[in-house]
């Protein structure tokens, strides 16, 4: 089963401010790696599959990067919606697919 | 596009309950379907998948032998018989939908139906 480690576990951080959060797999999975947003309350989010590919309606401040083992999640420019728990997931040696434990971004 | 939860609850440790998934919008008998849970505070775990054929069929193993995947595509649902509930099953689950053949990642997540094993 592939782990997914992610960092840091919270961040605080400013409107405005340009963030980036981590995801590292326990072996190789290519690119097949996606973020999700989660906030309270809501269901999960599709962000990025694909390492880097923004989902339908994704605001351009979010992008994706990454392949192998090491992959981020950067966000430009914090808006007030962005306060939310990410998550990384990864789809390439399943079953299991695995999600990353999350990362809080808060004020 | 939307994907709605039902039949969660509270039950009794050791027994039955089956949720549903009531699929709009989308094409569903072209899309692989998966179930997701998530304890409240928590992290997501993954539970099941079923491809939009019902050829193939996958469990966490946490649940393996004790749940069963299912889906109507005549009816646009999906299911999920959950046996000998267990109360580290307690949970919100998702039905969430596969985004295609060649990403598996998760594109439409309903809103979750709770689950509560207690006595």
């Amino acid at each position: 089963e592939i782990v997914l480690t992610q960092s840091p576990a919270t961040l605080s951080v400013s409107p405005g401010e340009r963030v980036t959060l981590s995801c590292r797999a326990s072996q190789s999975i290519s690119s097949n790696l996606a973020w999700y947003q989660q906030t309270p309350g809501q269901a999960p989010r599709l962000l990025i599959y694909g390492a880097s590919t923004r989902a339908t309606g994704i605001p351009a401040r979010f992008s994706g990067s990454g392949s192998g083992t090491e992959f981020t999640l950067t966000i430009s420019s914090l808006q007030s919606e962005d306060f939310a728990v990410y998550y990384c997931q990864q789809y390439n040696n399943w079953p299991p697919y695995t999600f990353g434990q999350g990362t809080k971004l808060e004020i | 596009v939307q994907l709605v939860e039902s039949g969660g609850g509270l039950v009794q440790p050791g027994r039955s309950l089956r949720l549903s998934c009531a699929a709009s919008g989308f094409t569903f008998r072209d899309f692989a379907m998966n179930w997701v849970r998530q304890v409240p505070g928590k992290g997501l775990e993954w539970v099941s998948y079923v491809s939009w054929n019902s050829n193939n069929i996958h469990y966490a193993d946490s649940v393996k032998g004790r749940f069963i995947i299912s889906r109507d595509n005549a009816k646009n649902s999906l299911y999920l018989q959950m046996n000998s509930l267990r109360s580290e099953d307690t949970a919100l689950y998702y039905c969430v939908k596969d985004f295609s053949t060649w990403e598996n990642a998760f594109d439409i997540w309903g809103q979750g139906t709770m689950v509560t094993v207690s006595s």
